[in-house]
């Protein structure tokens, strides 16, 4: 196991809702990176956060937004949800900084549906 | 064009064959590379990292390229539990993670 936990595992929401979903780092990491996956594909980069700051950000509209706390969890917010937004959903823990290129531990992930 | 390509497969093998897989990525300045193994509704989960002087885990090696930018994978002696998705990933720098849409795997009796 990789100490990386999301929750929920599943959620249903209806188009047009907002959904927070959350994660939990793996004990001395101190960066989180998020990811959209859809069906069939590889993870999309959403945004990444480290010491509660967003570090980049992939090619997502500014309805996804985060952030990031003291204990280095995380959340993921997505606002006015869209059909295409179906997903899973993956969160990703490491020990950054700047220089830093380790590996990632993916937590299991949350399976968002939108209706 | 996608900033990290992999051919998607399927590969479909006979166990007990040796199977190769290949990525390339456009950004030059990456730092770091790694291969990923994904299951059926998981989540990936790291196979290896990819060295420049390339390196081996059991029946598994990886190479990177870095003047063609192209990282592979190869599986000697396929098993049935090797059939996955195995992703490439490159790291542009400061745990800024981009993956390929994965190569998926089948291994049959």
């Amino acid at each position: 196991e990789t100490g990386v936990t999301q929750s929920p595992t599943h959620l249903i929401k209806t188009r047009g809702q907002q959904v927070t979903l959350r994660c939990s780092s793996q004990s001395g990491h101190n960066t989180v990176s998020w990811y959209q996956q859809a069906l069939g594909q590889g993870p999309q980069f959403i945004f990444q956060y480290y010491r509660e700051e967003e570090n980049g950000r992939g090619n997502f509209p500014p309805r996804f937004s985060g952030l990031q706390f003291p204990n280095y969890s995380s959340e993921l917010n997505v606002n006015a949800l869209e059909l295409d937004d179906s997903a899973l959903y993956l969160c990703a823990s490491s020990l950054g900084g700047q220089g830093m290129n380790t590996e990632a531990f993916f937590g299991q992930g949350t399976r968002l549906t939108v209706v | 064009r996608k900033e990290v390509e992999q051919d998607p497969g399927p590969f479909n093998v006979p166990e007990g064959a040796t199977v190769a897989f290949n990525c390339t990525y456009s950004n030059s300045a990456s730092q770091s590379f790694f291969w990923y193994r994904q299951d059926c509704r998981k989540e990936p989960k790291l196979l290896m990292s990819v060295y420049s002087s390339g390196n081996e885990d059991g029946r598994f090696t990886a190479q990177l390229n870095r003047a063609s930018q192209y990282i592979s994978l190869l599986i000697r002696d396929s098993k049935l539990s090797d059939s996955a998705t195995y992703l490439c990933a490159v790291n542009r720098g400061s745990n800024d993670m981009r993956f390929g849409a994965g190569t998926r795997l089948t291994v049959k009796p």
